[in-house]
């Protein structure tokens, strides 16, 4: 029961931006988004989350429309470490009660030299 | 950061016997952990909520029969498969919830079952 919308796989540049796009359309007012990221037989691994402010990490940054409907997620100099599939999560249910990470198809980034 | 333990990290077993699988948190207490399932090519598949001290709450589908989960104390959860056959064979992540909110995953195990 993903709530969310990826595309399933993009390209990028080795040293450029990559921007991956996500709609949740359906998203309600207090439910959070994440991105986790997958490198291949590994355990995926934490990026960033939000609510409806942009937020910026050392990995990455976040990008929440007004209307909290879509977010991108920037990686402002990819490197071919990079290469993974990127998963953007609307957590179901508050973090104080047990929040569940339902994930959806994902989008797999592929960083080319 | 939080840090999440799982062991062992790849098992092969026979037909019909039971594999457990452990999932630590390291340096904080974990009061939630949860328990996926991927098979090849695919997304992960939560397949339950692991409470310290109550029952696992199980996703549609998943046969709780099968999928033994306890979770004893606030650092340790534990999922057996019992009665492996091979379509039970998948790569099993395991995930705890900090005090903060944050969500750590293992790095999982992958089971074998000949």
């Amino acid at each position: 029961d993903a709530k969310t919308t990826q595309p399933t796989s993009m390209d990028c540049a080795e040293g450029r931006a990559a921007n991956l796009p996500c709609n949740h359309s359906t998203i309600s007012g207090n439910e959070y988004v994440y991105w986790y990221r997958q490198i291949h037989s590994q355990g995926p691994q934490y990026i960033i989350h939000g609510l409806k402010n942009n937020e910026t990490n050392e990995m990455a940054s976040l990008i929440i429309t007004e209307d909290r409907k879509s977010s991108t997620l920037i990686l402002p100099h990819a490197t071919l470490r990079d290469t993974a599939v990127y998963y953007c999560i609307v957590r179901v249910g508050p973090g104080n009660q047990g929040g569940k990470l339902i994930f959806g198809q994902g989008t797999e980034l592929s960083v080319k030299p | 950061g939080a840090v999440v333990s799982q062991h062992p990290s790849w098992v092969i077993c026979k037909s019909g016997t039971s594999v457990k699988i452990e999932c630590r948190s390291l340096d904080f207490q974990a009061t939630t952990m949860f328990w996926y399932r991927q098979f090849p090519k695919q997304s992960l598949m939560l397949m339950a909520t692991s409470n310290e001290g109550s029952k696992a709450t199980y996703e549609q589908g998943v046969e709780k029969d099968k999928f033994l989960i306890n979770h004893a104390s606030l650092t340790l959860s534990t999922l057996t498969v019992t009665s492996a056959h091979p379509e039970d064979s998948s790569f099993y992540i395991c995930s705890a919830m900090d005090r903060l909110g944050g969500y750590t995953f293992g790095s999982g195990t992958r089971l074998t079952v000949v």
